[in-house]
């Protein structure tokens, strides 16, 4: 079946580190894959997304690159701020799905950046 | 709307009674989803709308689960006999079309069922 595996939080980082956030797929096919964020209090936001092998979602300095060979989809972020404190969520939309747009999510990683 | 909103923002219930959850989407948006975000199991596909149409209600949880859309608009997904286990938080979203790549996520409603 698909799924996605993301690792566990929380990650904890000082401001301006390097951040990665590892996510993994199970899927048959091509899946388009996303990056959602939830900043506290709000809503999930789309962050970041690719729909094919090799392309490279990038977005308020995140990016993540479509590695169908590793079936990867990892987040990363050259310098952290303190306002990037929040939880994000890798995500895949099975091939095929567009009619009914269905979203499989990982369990999600909390980020916290301190000053 | 300038967003999709959703309400209550919080529902503490006891077991046994029934609740009703809404989604107002953004104003246009002919696609909507419901979502359930438990502790510890991420995020889980309910159902969807294609305009007043729910296609598919195999993701729903259980037969005390239903959901219904009308004028294209506004949902509201109904727990019959709220359980424990129903506690999480109900996330909706809406899309243009459906399947369109970005879906616009509510805030959510954080369901307590005492």
């Amino acid at each position: 079946g698909n799924s996605v595996t993301q690792m566990e939080g929380p990650v904890t980082l000082s401001e301006e580190a390097f951040l990665t956030i590892n996510c993994t797929y199970t899927a048959t096919g091509y899946p388009s894959l996303f990056w959602y964020v939830q900043y506290p209090g709000e809503g999930l936001q789309l962050l970041l997304k690719a729909t094919k092998a090799d392309d490279k979602g990038s977005n308020k300095g995140f990016e993540a690159t479509y590695r169908k060979e590793t079936t990867s989809f990892h987040l990363e972020k050259g310098s952290v701020q303190v306002s990037d404190s929040a939880v994000y969520f890798c995500a895949l939309r099975p091939p095929g799905s567009g009619n009914t747009g269905k979203l499989i999510f990982g369990q999600g990683t909390t980020l916290q950046v301190k000053p | 709307g300038a967003g999709v909103s959703q309400s209550p923002s919080n529902k503490v219930t006891e077991k046994g009674k029934d609740v009703e959850l809404r989604c107002d989407p953004i104003s246009g948006h002919t696609a909507l989803y419901w979502y359930r975000q438990s502790l510890g199991q991420g995020l889980e596909f309910l159902i969807y709308f294609q305009g007043n149409s729910a296609p598919d209600k195999s993701g729903l949880p259980s037969d005390r689960f239903s959901a219904e859309r009308t004028g294209g608009s506004v949902s509201t997904l109904t727990i019959q006999r709220t359980q424990q286990e129903d506690s999480a938080v109900y996330l909706c979203a809406s899309s243009l079309v459906l399947g369109q790549e970005t879906q616009y996520f509510g805030p959510g409603t954080r369901l307590l069922v005492l």
